[in-house]
């Protein structure tokens, strides 16, 4: 358990629609990153925060947003869904050291229809 | 940018065979280096990281890796592997400056057999 927590596990829903997937990081990490792992590009960075401030953008859709909370809970928005918007989305959060060790939730596996 | 190449796509070893998995990345400054381990249907977990100092580093599980910096690799070796290491690996590697996003490799499934 690496103390990263992820909800909802398993997300079904179909194309068109607007899902919020939500990441919890580790007590006391202020860095939460959003990664996708999909079958045919891997493991793709999306996003990154740092203590509710955005920091870096990778391949995000403009479909997708996300935010940082006060209590540095994240939340990443999908809309307009599409089929190939299938993936497992991971969060990860890193202390605020620089060393950048990465800690990763469990992942929600989202299935659009 | 920078870029992560993991050579094998799937690996195949019997019980007890060394495993070598090979990495190179492609960034011309100061890197942090890991490798991440995904067992089948769970999340990424760290097996070893590489920020500065001895270029040999120990992970959990018998794990090791080497970086040698002339040749922009950092390949993961175990001299013996068990049933147990069948899982999905993955190199990574990213900016030594702070909090930076991770660019990861393809991923080595690698397969024990009896």
């Amino acid at each position: 358990d690496s103390g990263v927590t992820q909800t909802p596990k398993h997300l079904i829903t179909a194309t068109g629609q607007r899902v919020t997937l939500r990441c919890s990081p580790r007590s006391g990490d202020l860095s939460v990153y959003w990664y996708q792992q999909s079958l045919d590009q891997g493991l793709q960075f999306l996003i990154h925060y740092y203590n509710g401030e955005e920091r870096a953008k990778g391949n995000i859709l403009e479909r997708f947003s996300a935010q940082q909370f006060p209590d540095l809970h994240s939340e990443l928005n999908l809309s307009s869904l599409e089929l190939g918007d299938s993936a497992l989305y991971f969060c990860a959060s890193s202390t605020r050291t620089g060393r950048n060790e990465q800690f990763f939730g469990p992942g929600t596996r989202l299935t659009v229809l | 940018a920078q870029s992560v190449s993991q050579h094998n796509h799937h690996v195949i070893l019997s019980e007890a065979a060394s495993l070598e998995l090979g990495c190179n990345y492609s960034y011309g400054g100061t890197v942090n280096l890991f490798w991440y381990v995904q067992y089948p249907g769970q999340h990424l977990q760290l097996l070893l990281k590489y920020f500065s100092g001895d270029p040999l580093v120990k992970g959990i599980k018998g794990f090791e890796a080497e970086f040698i910096k002339s040749k922009f690799s950092f390949n993961l070796r175990k001299p013996s592997v068990q049933w147990s290491d069948t899982a999905e690996y993955f190199c990574a590697v990213s900016r030594n400056s702070g909090n930076t996003p991770l660019v990861f490799g393809k991923g080595t499934r690698l397969s024990v057999i009896a």
